[in-house]
This record gives structure tokens, sequence and C-alpha cells, in this order.
């Protein structure tokens, strides 16, 4: 079955990157079926959706407006993984990051990592 | 982008009693792209309903949605001891951003 598994720093300081990556077993990164979603959760914010990346014959992304100027989501097909990296972080940005599948007709969120707290601090 | 409002935000019952949860949309949600989730702590969100009204592989009869356009329901039909949990409602599809619902929590009375 499909299986995602996180890793990353869990403390990153502010101004700098944080970067998380969520490696696929069960699935390919490259499949025309899917989506590969980065999804992060705070006490003050909630769930929010940040962005994914897709291929249809080239790799597409889309991202949250809210993060658009910060984030970058990259496929990694030698390793069939995809990663976050968002910049100039700052307190705000501490929360459990989570990739998940989109999958089916929509490409609902059925399949998730177990979540990387990554906080931020000096 | 869609807001979803959910309500109630906390929903006391016991074990045995029927519970229901709404989640209300800013505008229409395309092809009922509706999903529910159940959180419990320390774990990801688990998918429970897709399509407003599809139960996701391996999720009980007790748990069924409903609702399209703006207004969705979650029921779950008999409380089990292992239901009391968070659920978010998201809308998902083809136009990002794809919105979580603030939650509702329910909690053993």
């Amino acid at each position: 079955q499909v299986q995602l598994q996180q890793s990353g720093p869990g403390l990153v300081k502010p101004s700098q990157t944080l970067s998380v990556t969520c490696a696929i077993s069960g699935d390919s990164v490259s499949t025309n079926s899917a989506g590969w979603n980065w999804i992060r959760q705070s006490p003050s914010r909630g769930l929010e959706w940040l962005g994914r990346t897709y291929y249809r014959s080239k790799w597409y992304n889309d991202y949250a407006e809210f993060v658009k100027s910060r984030i970058t989501i990259n496929p990694d097909t030698s390793k069939n993984q995809f990663s976050l990296k968002l910049d100039s972080v700052t307190p705000e940005d501490t929360a459990v990051y989570y990739c998940a599948r989109g999958w089916g007709s929509g490409w609902y969120l059925g399949i998730w990592g177990r979540g990387t707290l990554v906080t931020v601090s000096s | 982008e869609i807001v979803l409002t959910q309500s109630p935000g906390t929903l006391s019952l016991s074990p045995g009693e029927r519970a229901t949860l709404s989640c209300r949309a800013s505008q229409s949600v395309s092809s009922s792209y509706l999903a529910w989730f159940q959180q419990k702590p320390g774990q990801p969100p688990r998918l429970l309903i897709y399509g407003a009204s599809i139960r996701a592989t391996g999720i009980p009869d007790r748990f069924s949605g409903s609702g399209s356009g703006t207004d969705f329901t979650l029921t779950i039909s008999r409380l089990e001891p292992e239901d009391f949990a968070v659920y978010y409602c998201q809308q998902y599809g083809s136009s990002p951003p794809f919105t979580f619902g603030g939650g509702t929590k329910v909690e053993i009375k």
C-alpha cells in the first residue's frame, strides 16, 4: 500500500529556510494520476494547505497565495520523493508539516505522512 | 478562496448517541468535492468521507456524509468510544487553494 515517510530538521532559526522531505513507497511521484501535497497545522492557524506538485507530461505546481513568495515544492524522481522548502521563516511558521497524496476524482487527500514538527526559534 | 465554517465547535455526547456535524461553505463547492477527516492527538488527519458522501476504504458505515452546494453534514449514527476526536471538513478539486474548516471536537459527555 502507499506510504509516505517524512524527514527533516525539527528546529530552524528565524530568517532561514525550512526544508522537509516526503519519501513515497507504493506509488511514483511521476504518476499521472496523483498530486503530491504539503499541509501544515498549528494551534493558532489550524490546518492550512500549502501547495502541491504533479506530473502531466510535465511538472506543475500550485501554491497557496499566503506563502507563494516563499515556497518551493520539488519532485525528486531519482529518489521517488518530493520536498518542501519555505524561505525566510518566522515563529509564525512553527507547525506540524504533513505531506499527503491527492488521488481519485478531484484528488482527495487519502494518504498522509505522520507529520514533522518544525519549530522556528533562535 | 472558499471559507469553510464548521459548527458546533464542540459536541458533548455519550457513547451510543448520534452526532451531527455541520460544514458551511462561503461559496458553492464544485462537484461536491468536500471531504471529512477525523484526527486524534498526535496523529495525522484520517480521511473518512470524500465526494461529500462516499466513505473511504475501511470506514465503518456508522459514518455518513451528505449535502451539496454550500451545506454539508457528517453524521455518526451511534458513537463508539474510538469516535471521540476532532473532525474537519475540506474542499478540494481543481481550483486551489484547498481550504479546511476550523474543526468540531466530539467529546465524551
